[in-house]
């Protein structure tokens, strides 16, 4: 079955590390992925998205994803943590619908 | 921000109950989707419509129906609630259901069955 793969329900850093949020999808989910943060009492909103050309892709807040096709993954990553990046994250495909994973909670200690 | 209004935001009903969950959009897209959201499983999709009148189901339909008889609203429908049921519940449009498309959300109804 097409899916996605958060590896770890919860990430913990410290403020001012690097930040790596894994997503492995599976090879049949077509390569259009994203990824969807959630702050507490919120809705989602788009971190970024990958469609077509460059694979690197950079999104808000400083975050950015490799597409990476060799090893059907795309990780969320940001050089350097900040206390407000503590969130859920949510990486995800969509082909005419939108299907996201079960999510990494991020924990930013000062 | 998107203009997406779910009402009610927090609902306590009892097994066997019917409930209704609204969601209004003034962005005229055409996609709107409901999904339900549990810890450990993400967001997962109960259905969506793609037009006024025009619905589908998604992968958790089991127990819910839907209606959208106008663009700007889509109405979620538990004819007979189940403790099951309890979760946060999500509306989200899009302009799009392409590959390019991005979901906004609607900032969620909390939904207790007890």
């Amino acid at each position: 079955a097409q899916s996605v793969t958060q590896l770890g329900s919860h990430v913990s850093v410290s403020e001012g590390a690097l930040v790596l949020l894994r997503c492995n999808y599976s090879s049949s989910v077509p390569p259009y992925l994203f990824w969807y943060v959630q702050y507490p009492n919120q809705g989602l909103q788009l971190l970024l998205k990958y469609t077509t050309g460059a694979t690197l892709v950079k999104g808000i807040n400083g975050f950015e994803a490799e597409f990476k096709k060799s090893e059907t993954s795309f990780h969320l990553t940001k050089p350097s943590a900040h206390m407000s990046d503590a969130a859920e994250y949510f990486c995800g495909y969509n082909f005419n619908k939108f299907y996201f994973g079960s999510g990494t909670k991020l924990n930013v200690k000062p | 921000d998107a203009g997406i209004t779910q009402s009610p935001r927090h609902k306590v009903t009892e097994t066997g109950t019917p409930v209704t969950l609204r969601c209004h959009q003034t962005e005229n897209h055409r996609y709107m989707y409901w999904y339900r959201q549990d810890p450990g499983h993400g967001l997962r999709l109960i259905h969506y419509s793609y037009g006024v009148k025009d619905t589908d189901k998604g992968e958790v339909s089991d127990g819910y129906s839907v209606s959208r008889s106008k663009t700007e609203d889509f109405l979620l429908t538990l004819e007979s609630a189940t403790s099951s049921q309890t979760s946060v519940y999500f509306c989200a449009i899009s302009e799009s259901g392409g590959a390019t498309g991005e979901l906004f959300f609607g900032e969620g109804s909390r939904l207790t069955v007890l």
